[in-house]
């Protein structure tokens, strides 16, 4: 009974190509977070939903859309993808937005780009 | 001034020595502080929560100093398995947004 799961946990693909990763939560927390975790292992936070609202957009390509259709769920597309999208993308969840409470992480989803 | 800052390490200590990382933040008023751990290419773990008054969970201990704007976390009688990096992360709680905002974290080898 996997807490916050992340589907695929790997992706190979070419440049110039559009994929989506999926999140989905089964804690009944609120909000939810995407982060990017490039090679020199920086966790940086992209963007963060509570309630299928966008609470959080940090300064990230528009190529990159998040999508939230219920809480338990918070979806990435990146369109026209780039050799620096490299990364391990990581799906976290938390009970509110206020940050009082500890975030809950996925297993991350390995991107290569080609 | 990053807002929150680690020693990448790696710290070397043999079997059974204690340890302990710090991690200093810029925002005086943050609220919320977490200690994580990550494996090489896993997700980060909770590890514990920091609390105000300080707090032990078996080997570790977290501890607050907010007028010097850090937080340890000291581990001790080290295992071979605690071989991880350990991340710091903050709540800055800037009004109106909530953020967690993640140290690079700290390399630990433990040694045979």
């Amino acid at each position: 009974d996997t807490a916050v799961s992340q589907t695929p946990k790997y992706l190979v693909t070419q440049m110039g190509n559009d994929k989506s990763i999926k999140c989905e939560q089964n804690l009944g927390h609120d909000t939810m977070y995407w982060y990017k975790q490039d090679s020199k292992k920086f966790l940086k936070i992209m963007f963060s939903y509570n309630n299928k609202e966008l609470i959080i957009n940090e300064t990230v390509p528009n190529r990159f859309s998040p999508k939230s259709p219920d809480k338990a769920h918070l979806n990435l597309h990146i369109n026209s993808l780039e050799l620096g999208d490299s990364a391990v993308y990581f799906c976290a969840s938390s009970q509110d937005r206020r940050g009082r409470q500890p975030q809950h992480f996925g297993d991350g989803t390995r991107l290569s780009i080609l | 001034r990053k807002e929150v800052e680690q020693d990448p390490g790696p710290f070397n200590v043999p079997e059974g020595a204690t340890v302990a990382f710090n991690c200093t933040y810029s925002n005086s008023a943050s609220q919320s502080f977490f200690w994580y751990r990550q494996d090489c290419r896993k997700e980060p773990k909770l590890l514990m929560s920091v609390y105000s008054s300080g707090n032990e969970d078996g080997r570790f201990t977290a501890q607050l100093n907010r007028a010097s704007q850090y937080i340890s976390l000291l581990i001790r009688d080290s295992k071979l398995s605690d071989s991880a990096t350990y991340l710091c992360v903050v709540n800055p709680t800037t009004s109106g947004t909530y953020k967690y905002i993640f140290g690079t974290g700290t390399r630990l080898k433990v040694l045979a």
